[in-house]
């Protein structure tokens, strides 16, 4: 079964810092890779995802993240935060070909001081 | 609009009380399932169904019940709740998993069992 990892718990960074979040997967087929976050009080939206195709995706908000086949990641970016993006993130992973079961990572929470 | 109802938003019960968190969705699709999320163990997977009359465990099923007898609806049971079924809930819905597995999610539920 595939399995998702999030390193970095908790972030906290200034306005205007740039992010990197990880995300590493264990799985060794063609894998779907999305990233959702959770604003404070809210339930998780769709930041951005990856089928196939460019292995550099671009969501909203700003974020972006890079699928590194060779090395199971698929981390998010954003090259200026702002306050508004303190929220939990959320790195998921279908395997397709197997389940079909999307399995989360366990989050990672990021606050960003003004 | 598109959306994933869930009712009630909030519950506090006591031990062994029978509870029915709803979930409803209005974009006809097929997969649904139920998360609770915890801290630090970010969202886990209890149960998830592919369509009408079929359903499956997740990763913590123990302690819940599902039915799926209508495609909008994907209710989660607690026959006899304890405190450690304490968590925030999320049903989620998705219009097939092949392929595509963009989630859905509800509102939450934030359930307290004393």
């Amino acid at each position: 079964a595939q399995s998702v990892s999030q390193h970095n718990h908790h972030v906290i960074l200034s306005e205007a810092a740039s992010l990197e979040l990880g995300c590493n997967y264990s799985y060794g087929g063609t894998v779907n890779l999305f990233w959702y976050v959770q604003y404070p009080g809210q339930h998780l939206q769709l930041l951005l995802k990856y089928f196939s195709g460019d292995p550099l995706v671009k969501g909203i908000k700003g974020f972006e993240a890079e699928f590194i086949k060779s090395k199971f990641s698929f981390n998010l970016r954003k090259p200026s935060v702002q306050w508004s993006d303190t929220a939990e993130y959320f790195c998921a992973v279908i395997a397709s070909g197997g389940s079909y079961i999307p399995t989360f990572g366990r989050g990672t929470s990021l606050i960003v001081h003004p | 609009e598109a959306q994933v109802t869930q009712n009630p938003r909030y519950l506090i019960t006591v031990t062994g009380k029978k509870l029915t968190v709803t979930c409803s969705q209005n974009m006809n699709h097929e997969y649904m399932s139920w998360y609770r999320q915890d801290p630090g163990l970010g969202l886990r997977q209890i149960y998830y169904s592919m369509n009408v009359e079929v359903t499956d465990k997740g990763d913590v099923p123990e302690g819940y019940k599902v039915s799926r007898k209508e495609k909008r609806n994907f209710p989660l049971i607690l026959e006899s709740p304890s405190p450690n079924q304490t968590s925030l809930y999320f049903c989620a819905s998705s219009l097939s998993l092949a392929g595509f597995g963009e989630q859905f999610f509800g509102p939450g539920t934030r359930l307290t069992v004393l």
